[in-house]
């Protein structure tokens, strides 16, 4: 059973461009998160998604930012615009259901430039 | 809301000495409580959890936490560091209460872990 998987591991992008991350769970996990990781900080919660589901947007800003997680394929983060302040490592997550651990995949990291 | 404080950015121990990492935390009704460590441009790995029943968890690589109700605390211990246990470490709450949005995993800023050899 693979783990998390998100590609890709390294991202750059110019000012202004759009950014795509993407996140497949493991098998049978149908919850997906995101967090986002600042130089020299925490995680901060994101975004919580089911199937087809927005379940949860409240740590993700309003303007630019969006996520999806389709009945077919992979989740989705999109940041359109990119400023510099984007540039973070961000992680998905996904669980079987709520109250189990998250499982994290290993991460991709924008930089903006 | 719900909140976790790691008090200590750094940690250092001597391998071969106990270690521990400090965690308090702030949340309505009994918690989940989660460790997991993050090695260098990599995700985090899970460690260990606390739901219900006995206080003193174990968890992997010969990790262990103690759940203190009365203290708000749910610090990670280990009897004998070894060096390959230098990371960051994240201690990480979650509300159990329903509550028709998402019950997300709120996480402390991180503590780095350095055993010297």
């Amino acid at each position: 059973n693979a783990g998390v998987m998100q590609n890709p591991r390294h991202l750059v992008r110019r000012r202004g461009q759009e950014a795509r991350l993407r996140c497949s769970p493991m098998k049978g996990h149908s919850h997906v998160y995101w967090y986002r990781q600042l130089p020299e900080e925490g995680l901060k919660f994101m975004v919580y998604l089911q199937k087809e589901n927005i379940i949860d947007e409240s740590g993700m800003p309003k303007e630019r930012f969006s996520a999806e997680f389709p009945k077919e394929g992979p989740s989705i983060l999109r940041i359109q615009q990119v400023v510099r302040g984007d540039s973070a490592a961000y992680f998905c997550a996904s669980s079987p259901v709520r109250d189990t651990e998250a499982f994290f995949g290993q991460g991709t990291r924008l930089t903006v430039v | 809301a719900q909140s976790v404080a790691q008090p200590e950015d750094q940690v250092n121990v001597a391998e071969g000495n106990p270690l521990t990492v400090k965690c308090t935390y702030s949340v309505s009704g009994n918690p989940y409580l989660f460790w997991y460590v993050q090695y260098p441009n990599r995700g985090l790995q899970f460690l260990l959890k606390y739901i219900t029943g006995d206080n003193l968890v174990k968890g992997s690589y010969g990790f262990e936490a103690e759940f203190n109700k009365s203290q708000t605390s749910f610090h990670l211990k280990k009897p004998s560091a070894l060096v390959s246990d230098s990371a960051l470490y994240f201690c990480a709450v979650r509300d159990p209460r329903p509550s028709g949005s998402a019950r997300q995993l709120t996480f402390g800023s991180g503590t780095q872990l350095t055993v010297l050899p």
